[in-house]
């Protein structure tokens, strides 16, 4: 079967730094990928990774261990725009993407 | 300048109704998708077409049936519309099959 699990709400201070993990088992992986959604809009792209290690992109950053199907976002000097859901998805090995639900995240100053 | 447009943002319609969904991207892209985003928020792949061919058709009423004239459209019709179909539609397209999608705003459909 398939499974991914997000926490379902965090909380974090501006200027903070915040983990949103994900964990998944699945039939085959060929990547992973975070997207950010802010509430009634699109969701948009931040990272994708398929090799283990951490990939950098200015505040964000993702991290994969393919061995203990487990990743994270790290997201740095909170900003209030960051209040978004954060969506972990697993990319099959039929290249279709299973998403997870999502993990809150709420910005406070 | 709109990557990935769809129209309409918003559908209201009755129990029974066939109402449609388009879909269009500038991107030059080969592949294109819809997925469902139902009230818990949980983002499922519905259809996947590659340069107009059907790639991925996961299980889907037949009431829903996708359409790509070209590469760069895929509209979604829905026959007999249902109370559970009540969701956020988003097409979206990428590069390559399973690769970095943009997706269009989305359409909220309610049924009444």
């Amino acid at each position: 079967g398939q499974n991914i699990d997000q926490p379902t709400e965090m909380t974090a201070t501006e200027g903070a730094i915040v983990q949103i993990n994900c964990t998944y088992q699945t039939s085959g992986f060929n990547g992973l990928f975070w997207y950010q959604q802010h509430a009634g809009e699109a969701p948009t792209f931040l990272s994708y990774n398929v090799l283990d290690g951490l990939e950098e992109k200015g505040r964000f950053s993702s991290f994969l261990s393919r061995s203990k199907g487990y990743s994270y976002l790290l997201l740095k000097e909170l900003q209030m725009k960051d209040s978004a859901s954060y969506l972990c998805a697993v990319r099959d090995p039929g290249d279709k993407l299973i998403f997870g639900a999502g993990t809150r995240l709420a910005v406070h100053p | 300048d709109t990557a990935v447009s769809q129209t309409p943002k918003y559908l209201v319609t009755q129990m029974g109704n066939d109402k449609s969904i388009k879909c269009e991207q500038n991107l030059g892209h080969d592949t294109m998708y819809w997925y469902k985003q139902d009230s818990k928020k949980f983002l499922k792949i519905m259809f996947s077409y590659n340069n107009k061919e059907l790639i991925i058709n996961e299980t889907v009423p037949n009431r829903f049936s996708p359409k790509s004239p070209d590469k760069a459209h895929l509209n979604l019709h829905i026959n007999s519309l249902e109370l559970g179909d009540s969701a956020v539609y988003f097409c979206a397209s990428s590069q390559d099959l399973g690769g970095e999608a943009f997706f269009g705003q989305g359409t909220r459909l309610t049924v009444v």
